[in-house]
């Protein structure tokens, strides 16, 4: 089955205390991406990866970092977790291009206390 | 800075009737345009399409972009409270890869 896959789905932490969400796909995508949701403001995009070691910054970069060493995964990193870095995650991927559909993993709830 | 906006509602209309969805853009170079349904608590998914101007239709559901008015709708005729969800629009238009801008969504209720 075509799928992206984020682990964990939920997930409380306390600041400071680094942590990573993977995020897999099976569909031989070129292009994934990860956004984070919020109330009111809808799906902002966080970093944007075009292949293999190729990644680059979307609107909301700043604490997060993310790695492409192999085309199937997209790990987010959080080196240093502070409240208002609860939300609700997403990792999407497509075959690129401007006329391809992105599908989308299950999301991750991630809360910082 | 792109920004794609709409109502975020609610937008409540009864079984049966049709349901009007809008969306602005501001990125004159935009190219491809897209709705999203989510659930609440879900990932979103794709229900329309539409690059060029005018309408497309699938099943129940018309998508309208009007490109010189940077304007794209999703019309849902014959609405079902299975209908009733959060529509995100989202915009295209980033010859780079730069995936999708979102919209911060309409939630539509469709009451029986």
């Amino acid at each position: 089955e075509a799928q992206v896959t984020q682990n964990p789905r939920y997930l409380i932490t306390v600041t400071g205390k680094k942590l990573t969400v993977t995020c897999s796909q099976n569909m031989n995508h070129e292009y994934m991406s990860w956004y984070r949701q919020d109330p009111g403001l809808g799906l902002r995009q966080i970093y944007y990866s075009m292949n293999v070691e190729v990644t680059d910054k979307g609107d909301v970069p700043e604490g997060y970092k993310v790695s492409r060493k192999e085309k199937r995964n997209f790990p987010l990193i959080l080196e240093s977790p502070s409240p208002n870095q609860t939300s609700l995650y997403f990792c999407a991927s497509s075959f690129g291009g401007l006329n391809t559909e992105a599908f989308f993993g299950q999301g991750t709830r991630l809360t910082v206390v | 800075q792109k920004e794609v906006e709409q109502n975020s509602g609610p937008l409540s209309v009864p079984e049966g009737a049709i349901a009007s969805l809008n969306c602005t853009y501001s990125d004159r170079g935009s190219q491809s345009f897209f709705w999203y349904r989510q659930y609440s608590g879900k990932s979103p998914e794709l229900i329309m399409s539409i690059y060029s101007n005018g309408d497309k239709e699938d099943g129940r559901f018309t998508a309208q972009l009007n490109k010189a008015s940077q304007y794209v709708s999703l019309l849902i005729r014959d609405s079902q409270p299975s209908d009733s969800a959060t529509y995100l629009c989202a915009v295209n238009g980033d010859n780079a890869g730069n995936m999708l801008t979102f919209g911060g969504g309409t939630r539509l209720m469709v009451k029986p």
